[in-house]
């Protein structure tokens, strides 16, 4: 079993939509979440930091469920520029050190 | 401007021969490491560095050595490339090892035949 794993899709969605993401981690230790977003051929940048309390910036929502091990990220009234592939990343502590895994990513296509 | 500067950012090169990606940054960042992308995958460690000549294996360190000489650069060197090291590479640059303050280059795109 993938310590992050997430549904690639592609996700297909209109302009406008509302799409929601989500991401199962697997180390019930796991401190720190973040949502990195990767345009094609293209290096991850940091979207946001997943919140306890869950957390929004703009359009973007993100949410943490510690029991349940998952984390989502909900895009509300979907752009054009919207479409990329984004990664959920888990950092934890691994033999002493901090460790980030990254997820294989969710695939977003939105469509005009 | 921040930035993490890998080179080159395409190669195809042949089975054996040695060769080396560079990467420097300029935000004199402690922390920097190197990734391996491949689909289905998500993105593997394969060496990352606390510092000037502090570095340890990641997750894929196999077929890899690094160097830390100097805060700014860290080299990846492939000393007998085979073709399953045919992959997309990211040098990363961060304050911290923690995920929010992390600089990725553009990306190395890299054959092995």
């Amino acid at each position: 079993r993938k310590e992050v794993e997430q549904d690639p899709g592609p996700f297909n969605v209109p302009e406008g939509a509302t799409v929601a993401f989500n991401c199962t981690y697997s180390n019930s230790a796991s401190q720190s979440f973040f949502w990195y977003r990767q345009d094609c051929r293209k290096e991850p940048k940091l979207l946001m930091s997943v919140y306890s309390s869950g957390n929004e910036d703009g359009r973007f929502t993100a949410q943490l469920n510690r029991a349940s091990q998952y984390i989502s990220l909900l895009i509300r009234d979907s752009k054009l520029s919207d479409s990329a592939t984004y990664l959920c990343v888990v950092s934890a502590m691994d033999t002493g050190r901090r460790a980030l895994t990254f997820g294989s990513g969710t695939r977003l296509q939105v469509q005009p | 401007e921040a930035q993490v500067t890998q080179n080159p950012r395409y190669l195809i090169t042949v089975t054996g021969k040695k060769l080396t990606v560079t990467c420097s940054q300029n935000m004199n960042h402690e922390y920097m490491s190197w990734y391996r992308q491949d689909p289905g995958l998500g993105l593997r460690q394969i060496y990352y560095s606390m510092n000037v000549e502090v570095t340890d294996k990641g997750d894929v360190p196999e077929g890899y050595k690094v160097s830390r000489k100097e805060k700014r650069n860290f080299p990846l060197i492939l000393e007998s490339p085979s073709p399953n090291q045919t992959s997309l590479y990211f040098c990363a640059s961060s304050l911290s090892p923690g995920g929010n303050t992390i600089y990725f280059g553009e990306g190395s795109w890299l054959t092995v035949v």
